[in-house]
């Protein structure tokens, strides 16, 4: 069964302290592994989206790489502005997007 | 630019009652969906249309029919509401299957 799992689901973290989300997924001919940020009462905004194992893209302080089975989100001195919840979702081979539970992100002043 | 627009935000349901989220989008995507948001789970996706009068279902697609008469327009009815069926609702829309989508602000559905 295809499926997107993403740790830890909550992480805390102090401004400037750097850090790593992962998400490992589970997905027969992915087409696509997409990195969303979504704050309290909206809805996701997009971030990034990789195609293929080793490709990686960059956004402030933002790094997204991808692997053969999960995927990274690096953040680099991190800001309170940064606190939100990312979710990444897989795209099978039918194109539906299967989304993990999300992590919770919380930077301390 | 509005982007995408859910109305309405904010809905209390008795069980057993009928109602109708509507989606609009102004960038003239092809792709539309539903989703539903429950603590603690990912997305779920109830529904979506890859274009104009087209619709299928997704993986939680019991409880809800959809319709989209018009390109820009993708909506989501509860017949016979169920407590079951609270959850905060998000409709999305995409150039394509594997384009990002744009979300909408959500509505947060409680059915008593």
């Amino acid at each position: 069964e295809d499926q997107v799992t993403q740790s830890p689901e909550a992480l805390r973290l102090q401004e400037g302290e750097s850090s790593s989300l992962n998400c490992s997924y589970t997905v027969s001919g992915l087409r696509g592994l997409f990195w969303y940020r979504q704050d309290p009462g909206k809805g996701p905004e997009f971030l990034f989206t990789l195609y293929s194992a080793g490709e990686e893209k960059e956004k402030e302080r933002l790094k997204a790489t991808l692997t053969k089975k999960e995927s990274f989100l690096h953040i680099t001195a991190p800001k309170p502005e940064d606190s939100a919840t990312y979710l990444c979702a897989s795209a099978d081979s039918n194109y539906q997007l299967i989304w993990g539970a999300g992590t919770k992100l919380i930077i301390k002043p | 630019n509005a982007g995408v627009t859910q109305t309405p935000k904010f809905r209390v349901l008795k069980t057993g009652q009928s109602m109708t989220l509507l989606c609009a989008q102004d960038m003239n995507h092809e792709y539309m969906y539903w989703y539903r948001q429950d603590p603690g789970m990912g997305l779920r996706l109830i529904h979506y249309s890859v274009g104009e009068g087209t619709t299928a279902k997704g993986e939680v697609p019991d409880g809800y029919n959809v319709s989209r008469l018009k390109k820009q327009n993708f909506l989501l009815g509860l017949e016979s509401a169920a407590p079951s069926q609270t959850s905060v609702y998000f409709c999305a829309s995409s150039y394509a299957g594997t384009t990002e989508a744009f979300f909408g602000q959500g509505t947060r559905l409680t059915v008593v």
